[in-house]
């Protein structure tokens, strides 16, 4: 079947780095993507890696490994702004990958 | 990119009653989903609605209590029928993108209470 896991909660303080991580169980990858949702707000895509290695978007980077069925976000320079649900997401190969299964979320606190 | 736009963006329903909530992309797209979310909680996919066809409900979602319709490439409606305080939730519709990348963009979401 298709799963998810990632930590429900993180918090951190402001200017430091979170990494939220994210393990999956999926039938035919196609890859790994990362959701941020604001309170009240719609999800909005922030990265998606299809390959090993590290992908860099300014402070925001998001990493998978395909062996190991893992991967994280990486949140650098926290912002009291980057307070969030943050998902991680795959792609449904059951269905040719134009689906998205979507994890429980991690909510991130950031404190001053 | 696509830009999605949803109405109503909320309503306050009594039970027994139905709901139509549309859902328009400013550019064509083959699918467009319909997921559910309550406050806090993660998105569950409710249907795929292709046009054309009929829209693929998920395990748990069926036509008679979420009909869909899919008239155009760039519209969908997605309706909850008999309405229940359970079916207070979020409703949002999402297209996605073809290629390499694949990105899910969400419309901002339908709230609805049932009382």
């Amino acid at each position: 079947g298709q799963s998810l896991e990632q930590p429900s909660e993180v918090t951190a303080v402001e200017g430091a780095i979170v990494q939220i991580n994210c393990t999956y169980q999926t039938s035919g990858f196609y890859g790994l993507s990362w959701y941020q949702q604001h309170d009240g707000g719609a999800p909005t895509f922030l990265s998606y890696n299809a390959l090993d290695g590290l992908e860099e978007t300014g402070r925001f980077s998001s990493f998978l490994s395909r062996s190991d069925s893992y991967g994280y976000l990486l949140l650098q320079e926290l912002q009291m702004k980057d307070s969030a649900s943050y998902f991680c997401a795959v792609r449904d190969g059951r269905t040719g990958g134009f689906k998205t299964i979507f994890g429980a979320g991690t909510r991130l606190f950031v404190k001053a | 990119s696509a830009v999605i736009s949803q109405k109503p963006s909320r309503d306050i329903c009594q039970r027994g009653t139905s709901l139509t909530i549309q859902c328009q992309v400013d550019s064509q797209v083959t699918m467009m989903f319909w997921y559910r979310q309550q406050p806090g909680q993660s998105l569950t996919l409710i249907a795929t609605a292709n046009q054309g066809s009929e829209a693929t409900y998920e395990s748990g979602f069926v036509i008679d209590k979420f009909p869909i319709s899919r008239p155009n490439l760039t519209f969908s409606t997605l309706t909850v029928s008999n309405m229940s305080p359970e079916d207070s939730s979020i409703y949002l519709c999402s297209v996605g993108t073809s290629g390499d990348s694949y990105e899910q963009y969400f419309g901002p979401g339908t709230r609805l209470t049932v009382t």
